[in-house]
């Protein structure tokens, strides 16, 4: 049971490139979750999902878009990387009524924008 | 709008010593509170919760939590710090009816040997 993992672990992209983050859960869980970390701002979402093919807008999701089609992935993709985007991206799901219980968070990808 | 406030970006405490970590927050209806701890380079962990019921929540590693309607408060506290304690701590809020969590900006615990 490898909970939920993400990859790639670092990237480092030049700015105007794009890029996809995979999460992957194996938990069965309906709702998954993208933030990003920086410092001092806590976890930010910036998009989430209810259940497969639906995707929803969180607190700050220009210039990310995300995919759903399968339950247990759920897809970040940065179409024009800005020097803003340089953050870590965490992924996390969580199960329940309405995905009231705890959510279980990935490992991270520390994203590099130049 | 909901918001979550710790107002500590660092606590220091003796190892033995018991620890606080302050949280406060604003949401309307009746919340789903959590602490999560991040160690260094790791996704954050779930520590406890507080859906509805005893105020007094116990979760991992023997950390607990208070939840205070009157003050709007979930505070996290542990009797004896350890060493191992050491690491960034996360308040969040869930109003009900709400899908996703709001973050605090978190506290770093240090417990000093």
């Amino acid at each position: 049971n490898a909970g939920v993992t993400q990859t790639p672990k670092f990237r480092v992209l030049k700015t105007g490139q794009s890029m996809t983050l995979l999460c992957a859960q194996d938990m069965n869980h309906e709702y998954m979750y993208w933030y990003r970390q920086d410092p001092g701002m806590g976890l930010r979402l910036i998009h989430y999902s209810v259940g497969e093919g639906t995707t929803a807008k969180g607190e700050v999701p220009d210039g990310y878009n995300v995919s759903r089609l399968k339950k247990q992935n759920f897809l970040l993709g940065l179409e024009s990387a800005a020097p803003s985007q340089t953050s870590v991206y965490f992924c996390a799901s969580s199960g329940g009524r309405q995905g009231a219980y705890e959510q279980y968070f990935g490992p991270g990808t520390r994203l590099t924008v130049t | 709008a909901q918001s979550v406030a710790q107002p500590e970006d660092q606590v220091n405490v003796a190892e033995g010593n018991p620890l606080t970590v302050k949280c406060t927050y604003s949401v309307s209806g009746n919340p789903y509170l959590f602490w999560y701890v991040q160690y260094p380079n790791r996704g954050l962990q779930f520590l406890l919760k507080y859906i509805t019921g005893d105020n007094l929540v116990k979760g991992s590693y023997g950390f607990e939590a208070e939840f205070n309607k009157s003050q709007t408060s979930f505070h996290l506290k542990k009797p004896s710090a350890l060493v191992s304690d050491s690491a960034l701590y996360f308040c969040a809020v869930r109003p009900t009816g709400r899908r996703a969590l709001t973050f605090g900006s978190g506290t770093r615990l240090q417990v000093q040997p």
